[in-house]
């Protein structure tokens, strides 16, 4: 069964750069049927899709936020990972990374989340 | 872009209700809709794609419905484990978009 994993710092100072990793286990992140997108909920608050990527490199972003993140993957971890920088108190956020489906065009698996708080 | 907006924002019901959430998309989507459930602390749980299908071990008592800019998720029969916020999801040429989501609460 294939599980993701996020991992990173819980806390970021304002102006630095926030940095996560997904670890995808039970499956490879090398499938031409999947996309791996993160997507954050700053607490109390719905869903915000940052953005995508396909295993081959291709990125895409939400341009309310495309100047400030970048997503990579790095196929010989089988991991994928998200950037933030000169985050400020609004990146508080629960912060997950999912897999979409290229069949069902839906995020069908989830991470367990992880929160991110900025604050010095 | 496209906006998605659901409603209502909050829906107060009780257990055996029959309840209905509307998810507006601000342009025809054809039929690329997707319903999760999230309880509090817990990532989305995926419930239905393609509008009305339904994702693998979803009980029937969901069920979606719609298509161009109006959709929508019913539960025919509320259980104890349904109250949740829920959210509806629309993905187009790399673009992916959520709806704010509707709280289903205990009336």
């Amino acid at each position: 069964q294939l599980q993701l994993q996020e991992s990173g710092p819980g806390l970021v100072k304002p102006s630095e750069t926030l940095s996560l990793t997904c670890t995808v286990s039970g499956g490879s992140i090398s499938s031409s049927s999947y996309y791996w997108g993160w997507i954050r909920q700053p607490p109390g608050k719905g869903l915000e899709w940052i953005g995508s990527l396909y295993y081959s490199g291709s990125t895409y972003y939400n341009p309310s936020l495309k100047s400030r993140v970048t997503i990579s993957v790095d196929t010989s971890k089988n991991q994928f990972s998200l950037k933030v920088s000169s985050v400020t108190a609004a990146d508080t956020a629960v912060y997950f990374c999912a897999r979409h489906s290229r069949l069902k065009d839906a995020f069908d698996i989830w991470g367990q989340g992880t929160l991110v708080t900025v604050s010095s | 872009d496209i906006q998605m907006t659901q409603s209502p924002s909050t829906l107060s019901a009780s257990v055996g209700d029959r309840v209905t959430i509307t998810c507006r998309a601000s342009q025809s989507i054809s039929s690329w809709l997707a319903w999760y459930q999230q309880k509090p602390g817990i990532a989305p749980k995926f419930l239905i794609y393609n509008t009305s299908s339904l994702q693998s071990g979803v009980p029937s008592r969901f069920s979606g419905s719609g298509s161009g800019t109006e959709f929508t998720l019913t539960i025919s029969s509320l259980q104890p484990d349904d109250f949740a916020t829920y959210y509806c999801h629309h993905y187009n040429s790399y673009s992916w978009t959520f709806g704010q989501g509707t709280k289903v609460e205990i009336k």
